[in-house]
């Protein structure tokens, strides 16, 4: 069984500031792909960032990258100059090729971004 | 574009009562449909799956059903609520197996 594993329940920014938070998963699988959703306070997911486990590079959106470490299982997101509508929780998440689409969420990071 | 509805948005049902939310996607065919449960604070819980009409895969045992009688239409529902199933409730639905689901707004349920 697959899990996902987010060691930071809280996490605190300054605007400008740039913030890494943590994801490491555990399976057997060489084919997967990684993801990263962020929920602000209305509660709406929103993808953030996708990962081919088959890609080296690492994937990057704007002021979100990430860093994929296959050999460790890990796979953190690096938040570069906070915003303030940045506040919210972040899951990663994690999807094997047959799994028919049905992901492993991690139990979130609060991310705070202070003025 | 692709649009995902669901409502309603809020609900305050009493224990034993019957349950049926309802989640709409609009702009493309044959979508993967998912139903997925966040309890307060916890992350997501995979419900069910759909990868067409009438093709419900459950994940977790409960008293809680999924149907799909239409190819852009998943419907959660129960006859008896619990006080255990008040929560969040995202449906979501995704292209293709291998890519990413796109979620609707969520349906707040109380159940008192």
């Amino acid at each position: 069984a697959q899990t996902v594993t987010q060691s930071q329940p809280e996490m605190s920014v300054q605007e400008a500031e740039t913030v890494t938070l943590s994801c490491t998963y555990d399976t057997s699988e060489n084919n997967y792909y990684l993801f990263w959703y962020k929920q602000p306070p209305s509660r709406q997911m929103i993808l953030v960032i996708r990962q081919e486990a088959y890609k080296q590079q690492n994937a990057t959106e704007n002021r979100f990258s990430v860093n994929f470490q296959k050999a460790a299982k890990s796979f953190s997101l690096k938040i570069s100059d906070s915003q303030l509508g940045d506040t919210a929780m972040y899951f990663c998440a994690f999807m094997t090729t047959d799994s028919w689409g049905k992901f492993q969420f991690g139990a979130g990071t609060q991310v705070v971004v202070t003025p | 574009s692709q649009t995902i509805h669901q409502w309603p948005a809020t609900l305050v049902q009493p224990v034993g009562s019957p349950l049926s939310l309802e989640c709409t996607v609009e702009g493309t065919s044959n979508p993967n449909l998912y139903w997925y449960r966040q309890a307060a604070g916890r992350g997501l819980q995979l419900l069910f799956y759909s990868v067409g009409i009438g093709q419900i895969s459950s994940e977790v045992p409960q008293n809680l059903s999924a149907s799909r009688p239409q190819d852009r239409q998943f419907i959660l529902s129960s006859k008896k609520l619990l006080l255990s199933d008040s929560g969040f409730y995202l449906c979501a639905w995704s292209v293709d197996i291998s890519y990413e689901q796109y979620f609707g707004p969520g349906t707040r349920l109380t159940v008192t």
